[in-house]
This record gives structure tokens, C-alpha cells and sequence, in this order.
């Protein structure tokens, strides 16, 4: 298996710039997450999906969009990409029901500048 | 949202020593997990520790639920052990919505 891969590993982009980050997992988890994490933070939820055709807004959605048409993938669009949204972003992945959820698996990371 | 407090935010250790993280919630917390993110970036997950205790080699991790925190012990720590330690709860009925703290830098030198 190779867990959960993100594409690309580094991109830098002008202001007003779009781009997709792409996620993809292997495991057949249902649940996926799209996470930012900023210098010396702690990661913050920007959306996640509990399934295809499911996504849910996190923390700090504004700016970005998602979408989950398989099970397998969960693209995180940016539109007009801004300085704020200089950051590393991980992708993740977990087996989830009504009982509880298990351990999230995260992705090696997308490092995202914008300048 | 829930406050997650972590401490102490930065830990340098010789080889061989051991150590505690703590990790402290605001509120209420389900599907607690510890997670290590080593030098290159990369999160990896230790433990899924909703409650009791957990023993992987040399961690261990206790939560205490009814009284909003985990602990995470590390023995006999390793050069390799470095990175940031981080915990993360939610809250259950809002599926997804993992909370994480800012983490414990952790430096073990040899």
C-alpha cells in the first residue's frame, strides 16, 4: 500500500494564481481530511469528506474547495491564491462509522508559497 | 472550539533520558491521538488513545477522559525520537474536526 500520497511535494505561486493540490489514498478509508499547517502551529481542518460526494467545511475553509467524486481522491482547489495561504498542507485519511473513528494517516505534505 | 494546551513546548534531552508530554483539553474530547512529526515534516501517528493506556516499545500513553488529558512517555530516548510531538482530540459529534495542539518541540541529543 502506499498509504496516502499528495502531489506536488513544493509549488510557489504568484497572487491570483489557481492551482489543485492533489490526495490520494489506497487503504479504502472513508473519511478524508485537508489540513494547513503554519510556523510553529499546531495543523487546522480546512475540509473534510465522510465520504463520495460528501465534503464538510473545517476551521478555516475560506479560499479553498474540495470535491470527492471517488473514494480514493480528495483534490483541494485554490482560487486566487494569497500570501496568507503560504503554508504546508497535509492530506489525510481514516476508517470511520457511527462508533467512532480510527487513527488518522497523514500524507508526506504539499509546501505551498505565494508571492 | 477546544483549546488544547501541550506542554512543555520545547524538551532537550540527553540519550538515554526519559521524558513526559502532557496534553490538556479545554472540553470534552473523543478519538485522542498523539502524533510525531519528524525533522523532514512527515506526521506519523503513535497512538489512538480515546482512554486507558498504550504500550509501543519505548512510548506509552495514558489518557485520563474524565479529566481532559493524556499523557505521553518516552524511555530510554533516542536521536531519533526528535521532531514535534503532537496530540489532537475531537469532539465526537462533529465528525472530522480534529483539534490539535501546537505541539512539543522535542531535541535528544547524543
Amino acid at each position: 500500500n502506499a498509504g496516502v500520497t499528495q502531489t506536488p511535494k513544493f509549488r510557489i505561486l504568484k497572487i491570483g494564481q489557481s492551482m489543485t493540490l492533489q490526495c490520494a489514498q489506497d487503504m479504502n478509508h472513508n473519511y478524508m481530511y485537508w489540513y494547513r499547517q503554519d510556523p510553529g502551529m499546531g495543523l487546522k481542518l480546512i475540509y473534510y469528506s465522510v465520504g463520495a460526494g460528501i465534503t464538510d467545511k473545517g476551521e478555516v475553509p475560506n479560499g479553498y474547495n474540495v470535491s470527492r467524486s471517488t473514494t480514493e481522491d480528495f483534490p483541494l482547489r485554490l482560487e486566487l491564491a494569497a500570501p496568507s495561504q503560504t503554508s504546508v498542507y497535509f492530506c489525510a485519511s481514516s476508517y470511520g462509522t457511527r462508533l467512532g473513528r480510527e487513527t488518522q494517516y497523514f500524507g508526506p505534505g504539499t509546501r505551498l508559497l505565494v508571492l | 472550539g477546544i483549546q488544547v494546551e501541550q506542554s512543555p513546548p520545547d524538551l532537550i534531552l540527553q540519550e538515554g533520558a526519559n521524558s513526559t508530554l502532557r496534553c490538556n483539553f479545554s472540553d470534552s474530547v473523543n478519538n485522542l491521538q498523539w502524533f510525531h512529526q519528524n525533522p523532514w515534516g512527515q506526521l506519523i501517528n503513535l497512538f489512538y488513545i480515546p482512554s486507558g493506556t498504550k504500550q509501543n516499545g519505548r512510548l506509552s500513553a495514558t489518557t485520563v477522559a474524565t479529566e481532559r488529558y493524556s499523557l505521553l512517555y518516552i524511555s530510554s530516548s533516542q536521536t531519533t525520537d526528535s521532531g514535534v510531538y503532537f496530540c489532537a482530540g475531537d469532539r465526537g459529534s462533529t465528525l472530522g474536526r480534529l483539534y490539535f495542539g501546537r505541539g512539543t518541540q522535542l531535541t535528544v541529543w547524543p
